[in-house]
């Protein structure tokens, strides 16, 4: 059964402050892990990761893979009020059959951010 | 650009009740998903597709069926609805293909269903 777990399970933090959100996972055959950012309704993507090592980057924000730890962080750097949202990761995996394309998240970090 | 749309956004169902959740993409996407979101427990797989016919079980089908008759659309059926399954209910789409892999999933608006 793939698992994915986060934390913290939530955070609170002033404008201007740089953040860490941290996934850990056990999945069989990984494939690729994703980032998502969720405001009021439909979550929406930020980053896939396949390769460790590389880091990808949008703006303030960046994140990294590491394939031996098994793990995955999430950076946000001079963090915004905007930036206040459940941040969430997620698997992809292959065990066989029809079990490739599934997407297993973890239970999310929600990150407020004051004025 | 439609991309993923569920409906309906909204429902209250009484305990017993039945219902159908519908969700259509216009992304000739092969694969779909429903999840249920519940506080703290971030989205959990209810059922999945990885094309036109067939269905596979998530972590938490109970409850839940599914179909996908037609290669846009993936339907979520509540026999008898349960307090338990108030919640609300993501459906999501992504593809793979030989060159690039497999994209991340599109998600829907969300339905948001209580159970009284």
């Amino acid at each position: 059964e793939d698992k994915v777990v986060q934390s913290p399970l939530s955070l609170v933090v002033h404008e201007g402050d740089t953040v860490t959100l941290n996934c850990s996972y056990e999945v069989t055959n990984f494939r690729s892990l994703l980032w998502y950012k969720q405001e009021k309704k439909a979550p929406t993507f930020l980053f896939m990761l396949t390769s460790s090592g590389i880091e990808k980057k949008s703006g303030r924000l960046s994140s990294i893979l590491d394939k031996k730890e098994l793990s995955s962080i999430l950076n946000i750097t001079a963090t915004q009020t905007g930036d206040s949202a459940i941040y969430l990761c997620a698997v992809r995996g292959w065990a066989g059959g029809t079990s490739y394309g599934k997407l297993t998240f973890g239970q999310g970090t929600i990150l407020t951010v004051h004025p | 650009n439609a991309g993923v749309t569920q409906t309906p956004k909204f429902r209250v169902l009484k305990t017993g009740q039945s219902m159908t959740l519908l969700c259509a993409q216009d992304m000739n996407h092969e694969y779909m998903y429903w999840y249920r979101q519940d506080p703290g427990m971030g989205l959990r797989l209810i059922h999945y597709s990885v094309g036109e016919g067939t269905t596979a079980k998530g972590e938490v089908p109970d409850g839940y069926n599914v179909s996908r008759l037609k290669k846009q659309n993936f339907l979520l059926g509540l026999e008898s609805a349960a307090p338990s399954q108030t919640s609300v209910y993501f459906c999501a789409s992504s593809y793979s293909s030989r060159g690039n892999g497999h994209t991340e999933a599109f998600f829907g608006q969300g339905t948001r269903l209580t159970v009284v």
